[in-house]
């Protein structure tokens, strides 16, 4: 079955930009991944499905300033000129026939 | 509008039973996939279960045997039947519709959760 592995943490300063990781399990890297944001004590929120071609397609609403990317079995969510708001826990999953949904253990985005 | 609303989430203790609600607005249960997904505090997502519009069901192995998702079309309502309970079911759990997506092929499809409700929670203590 797949596993989606994040990094725990990462940071950076308000306007600036920065790039989440997503790496998809040995034998998986062609699998098509979404991303979701969780602000604090809220739900998840649905961002974008990201394709291994790096083609992504975003949920109604998400500002133009969340894009994906791709390269092998990584999978990227980069969010450009950083504001207030968008301090939040990040997490990626994948769906597989077999083994249904899983999910990355999140991201926890700090905006300094 | 579409929206979940989650309903139903109390404290019980270990071994108890436990149903929770999810009112769908926007869009018919019936027709769709509907999904639980739950978060222990201070922890990430965890999926638990679907139902298919065709009504076949799936589990997660730490809730098969002890949990039972079902809908209820006439109310647009999901529900997740919770028996057994142990303190590690303690959390947020979150209905979430997921929904078909091909890729840029048109080859290949998946599914993704599109819609999230706000959660109702479970705690299971003595």
């Amino acid at each position: 079955q797949p596993v989606l592995t994040q990094s725990s943490s990462a940071s950076a300063s308000p306007g600036s930009s920065v790039k989440l990781t997503c790496t998809l399990s040995s034998g998986h890297s062609d699998y098509i991944i979404a991303w979701h944001q969780q602000q604090p004590g809220k739900a998840p929120r649905y961002l974008m499905t990201l394709e291994s071609s790096g083609s992504y397609n975003k949920g109604s609403g998400v500002p133009d300033r969340f894009s994906g990317s791709s390269s092998g079995a990584d999978r990227y969510l980069t969010i450009s000129n950083l504001q207030s708001e968008d301090a939040a826990d990040y997490y990626c999953d994948t769906w597989d026939s077999n083994t249904y949904w899983v999910f990355g253990g999140g991201t926890k985005l700090t905006v300094l | 509008e579409v929206q979940l609303v989650e309903t139903g989430g109390d404290l019980i203790q270990p071994g108890g039973s436990l149903r929770v609600s999810c009112a769908a607005s926007g869009f018919s249960v019936s027709s769709n996939y509907m999904s639980w997904v739950r978060q222990a505090p201070g922890k990430g997502l965890e999926w638990v279960s679907v139902i298919y519009s065709d009504g076949r069901t799936y589990y997660a192995d730490s809730v098969k045997g002890r949990f039972t998702i079902s809908r209820d079309n006439s109310k647009n309502t999901l529900y997740l039947q919770m028996n057994s309970l142990r303190a590690d079911d303690t959390a947020v759990y979150y209905c979430a519709r997921p929904v078909r997506g091909n890729d840029s092929s048109g080859y290949r499809y998946y599914y993704y959760m599109d819609v999230w409700g706000k959660g109702t929670t479970v705690t299971v203590s003595s």
